[in-house]
């Protein structure tokens, strides 16, 4: 089945270094693809999307390009700040449901340090 | 954006007891929300698929006995841990539904249970 892998963390940056967090997906097709972010104590975000190949979802610095020839989605930022540490979660839509399940990669912890 | 709300944040129990934690949307009908169980180091997984109205749609390995959901309303669901056991220790985390095609999906904060 579908199916998405993130690089395992955690990742520790000093403010200001660039971010890549990688995710690659298995699927079927060309799903839409997530990327959620998990703030200390809070619930996931959305933090961005790409609902089709060679679409780049971007929000807060942050970019990804979904690349259907490499089956990723990498996450990335070029100068990336304190207020970014978080857990950062990679997913894609259960696309056998119409009810907007999605699968979810094992989440990959930033720290970053002034 | 839309707001969802989960109750209580932290509970710790004693084995054999029961835990209800609810889920609500604070400012939008959720016809469907969902349950996903986070361990530690790992990534959520999806319990069951709640219906307002209806009986919950359980994921393959979850204990429907075990963990009953009931959506009685378009802004609540809860999920109650029967007879809990330190092995059900865990971080939960509802999802609900924006209605209508494509409705973007919005997290609860999540509830930390711990079974002493």
């Amino acid at each position: 089945g579908d199916s998405v892998t993130q690089m395992e963390g955690p990742v520790t940056l000093s403010e200001e270094a660039f971010l890549t967090i990688n995710c690659t997906y298995t699927a079927t097709g060309y799903p839409s693809l997530f990327w959620y972010v998990q703030y200390p104590g809070e619930g996931l975000q959305l933090l961005l999307k790409a609902t089709k190949a060679d679409d780049k979802g971007s929000n807060k610095g942050f970019e990804a390009t979904y690349r259907k020839e490499t089956t990723s989605f990498h996450l990335e930022k070029g100068s990336v700040q304190v207020s970014d540490s978080a857990v950062y979660f990679c997913a894609l839509p259960d696309r056998g449901s119409t009810l907007g399940r999605l699968y979810f990669g094992r989440g990959t912890q930033l720290t970053v340090w002034p | 954006g839309a707001v969802v709300s989960q109750h209580p944040s932290r509970v710790i129990c004693k084995s054999g007891t029961s835990v209800k934690i609810e889920c609500r949307s604070l400012d939008f009908q959720a016809t469907t929300m969902f349950w996903y169980r986070q361990f530690p180091k790992q990534s959520l997984m999806l319990m069951a698929t709640s219906n307002e109205g209806s009986k919950a749609t359980y994921e393959q390995g979850v204990e429907k006995d075990k963990f009953l959901i009931n959506h009685a309303s378009l802004t609540l669901s809860t999920l109650t841990v029967t007879s809990a056991h330190p092995e059900d220790s865990s971080f939960y985390i509802c999802s609900a539904r924006l209605a209508g095609v494509g409705g973007e999906l919005f997290f609860g904060e999540g509830s930390r249970l711990t079974v002493l």
